[in-house]
């Protein structure tokens, strides 16, 4: 199957660590991505990470990747105002197509 | 990264009509792809443009309905036939980049998308 899942909503202090997470099922995806879309934009390529790594890290962005349980995650330290956008975690699919997830909305307050 | 430019990047359309959407990428790319996204949904690929051939559908996808070009590789169209207002949406174009040493990467980057209201 080619189903991707995450939640739908985060709420998160400004500052505070946002974790979003993700299962996938295509246990031969090459690569698993995280985009970002803020409100009347398109998608923003934010990371992804190769099947054999475990985990990325890029300035204020870690991923870890359990291929195990085939599940993925995106935490954002320190996470700001304009970090509230709609985050899509995708798979590659025969190592080019992607597979999305509904996209979860993270809300920072203040 | 490939920069990609997309026009019109929004317009409002009437029923029955067609309108088709340009995909410009600042580089030669191996594969550029289409995605729909309709509102307050993920996205959903639509077809892969191929360079000088008929594009590869997705299921529930046909040409009729969304006749796509790739004349060259910097280069697609997609078009919207025949619209309904169950068309209305955004239709992001996206590409496939090569590394600095010309190698298949795994970055994958979109345009900003074409978002069409069809009344």
């Amino acid at each position: 199957g080619e189903d991707v899942e995450q939640s739908l909503f985060l709420s998160v202090r400004e500052g505070d660590s946002s974790v979003i997470n993700c299962t996938y099922t295509d246990s031969s995806s090459t690569y698993l991505y995280w985009y970002k879309q803020e409100p009347g934009a398109g998608l923003q390529l934010l990371t992804y990470i190769f099947s054999n790594m475990d985990m990325k890290q890029d300035q204020r962005l870690t991923v870890l990747l359990n291929k195990k349980d085939k599940h993925l995650s995106l935490r954002i330290a320190d996470t700001q105002t304009g970090d509230s956008a709609i985050y899509f975690c995708a798979e590659s699919i025969g190592d080019y197509k992607l597979s999305f997830g509904a996209g979860t909305t993270v809300t920072v307050r203040a | 990264s490939a920069v990609i430019s997309q026009k019109p990047s929004r317009d409002i359309c009437q029923r029955g009509t067609s309108l088709t959407i340009q995909c410009q990428v600042d580089s030669q790319v191996t594969m550029m792809f289409w995605y729909r996204q309709q509102p307050g949904q993920s996205l959903t690929l639509i077809a892969t443009a191929n360079q000088g051939s008929e594009a590869t559908y997705e299921s529930g996808f046909v040409i009729d309905k969304f006749p796509i070009s790739r004349p060259n590789l910097t280069f697609s169209t997609l078009t919207v036939s025949n619209m309904s207002p169950e068309d209305s949406s955004i239709y992001l174009c996206s590409v496939r980049d090569r590394g600095l040493l010309g190698q298949n990467t795994g970055e994958l980057f979109f345009g900003e998308g074409s978002r069409l209201t069809v009344l």
